[in-house]
């Protein structure tokens, strides 16, 4: 069955770094890959959109990779701050009009 | 700023009422979503919406589901005999030409079922 897998563990990161989040999918060939933001108790925001032919695209300090031969995206936040804390949620469609599968999310929290 | 108005944004229900959870999307969009998220789970597909009917449905919505655009603003998600297993948050979402463009979320609703 499809699976989405993303970091297990919650990121701690100090403030200024680049964050790297990883998203491993199977069982599936999706066309699009997004990035979602999640804070406690909110709707998902969506940042990011990255087509299958696409391998990276960047929107001021993001920047997301979506490799189909690994089966992997990479969510960069570079000159992290701690207003960038927050749970990051991988999504991958078939199609555009396709549901959303949604990974369990990575938790990052950036210390000032 | 457009938004996704989702209300009420908390509900208590007694098991086997009826719950009816509303959406106003964006007024532009095309295309409607209900999702629910269990609190520390991830978010789960419930229903798309598009041109007055549903176009995909996962196994999670069963015959108690049902969703409804009653008017041209509303997109409403209707829950007919709550279980206790369907405590969560629900989330609604729309966007303009399907989710492979961008997708905005609604607050959620916290359902909550005694």
């Amino acid at each position: 069955s499809q699976k989405i897998e993303q970091n297990s563990e919650a990121l701690n990161i100090q403030e200024g770094k680049t964050a790297t989040l990883t998203c491993n999918y199977t069982n599936y060939s999706p066309a699009y890959l997004q990035w979602y933001r999640q804070d406690p108790g909110r709707g998902p925001v969506f940042l990011l959109l990255i087509r299958e032919n696409e391998k990276e695209k960047r929107k001021e300090r993001l920047k997301v990779t979506f490799d189909t031969t690994l089966k992997q995206s990479l969510f960069h936040i570079t000159a992290s701050q701690p207003a960038d804390s927050a749970t990051y949620l991988c999504a991958l469609l078939k199609t555009s009009y396709d549901k959303v599968i949604f990974g369990p999310g990575t938790s990052l929290s950036v210390i000032p | 700023e457009p938004e996704v108005t989702q209300t009420p944004s908390h509900q208590v229900t007694q098991m086997g009422q009826e719950v009816i959870l509303r959406c106003v999307p964006i007024s532009n969009h095309l295309y409607f979503y209900w999702y629910r998220q269990i609190l520390g789970q991830k978010v789960e597909f419930l229903v798309s919406f598009y041109n007055n009917e549903i176009s995909e449905k996962s196994e999670i919505f069963d015959d108690q589901f049902s969703v409804e655009r009653p008017d041209g603003s509303n997109f409403t998600l209707k829950i007919r005999s709550t279980k206790l297993e369907d405590s969560a948050m629900y989330f609604c979402a729309s966007s303009r030409s399907g989710l492979g463009a961008e997708a905005f979320f609604g607050q959620g609703t916290r359902l909550t079922v005694v």
